[in-house]
């Protein structure tokens, strides 16, 4: 099993719509939480990180279950420029605390 | 200046040939990393260091070496390259505890022929 697991897509959506990303983690002791967005050919970027009690950005938001070891993230009113790879991203435990990054998810919107 | 810089951008190389890609940082951050990008594989670790004095493998570090020249230089070395370590490099930073994500460089793009 990953230890990042989302769901590759891809995900076609009009703009305006709003669109959900999920992703599962399996080491229960992880403590950081965060999506990054990642344009074609481009370097990773930090979109948010992501708390317990749920985080909002302007149009996004993000969510976190530690029960249920679930991230996700919520795009609303989507626009082009929303296009891109969303990658879920989690950190180890311990003093080491790595990021681990799940494969990512694409989006396009549509005109 | 961009916070984390790597050189060079692109680069083809033939097999058997050594190389290295080159990593600096104005962050000020004692934490380094190099990965690799696939399609499809998302991003892999290659090394990473805490400071200049510590070097540690990471999940596919066969094939690469690393040196940590200063707090802020980090290169990753391909002894002799081969044609499945052709990929996008990423080389990455933080702080100390992690808590505030990575910060990238460009990345570099190599093939090897």
């Amino acid at each position: 099993r990953k230890e990042v697991e989302q769901d590759p897509g891809p995900f076609n959506v009009p703009e305006g719509a709003t669109v959900a990303f999920n992703c599962t983690y399996s080491n229960s002791a992880s403590q950081s939480f965060f999506w990054y967005r990642q344009d074609c050919r481009k370097e990773p970027k930090l979109l948010m990180s992501v708390y317990s009690s749920g985080n909002e950005d302007g149009r996004f938001t993000a969510q976190l279950n530690r029960a249920s070891q679930y991230i996700s993230l919520l795009i609303r009113d989507s626009k082009l420029s929303d296009s891109a790879t969303y990658l879920c991203v989690v950190s180890g435990s311990g003093s080491a605390r790595q990021l681990t990054f799940g494969s990512g998810t694409q989006l396009t919107v549509l005109p | 200046d961009a916070d984390v810089t790597q050189t060079p951008r692109n680069r083809i190389t033939k097999t058997g040939k050594r190389i290295m890609l080159e990593c600096s940082q104005t962050k000020g951050h004692d934490r380094m990393y190099w990965y690799r990008q696939d399609p499809g594989l998302g991003l892999r670790l290659i090394y990473y260091s805490f400071d200049v004095k510590d070097i540690n493998k990471g999940e596919i570090s066969d094939g690469y070496s690393v040196s940590r020249q200063a707090q802020a230089k980090f290169s990753l070395s391909l002894e002799s390259a081969i044609p499945n370590q052709t990929a996008l490099y990423f080389c990455a930073t933080s702080d100390t505890t992690g808590g505030y994500g990575y910060t990238f460089g460009s990345g570099t793009r190599l093939t090897v022929v």
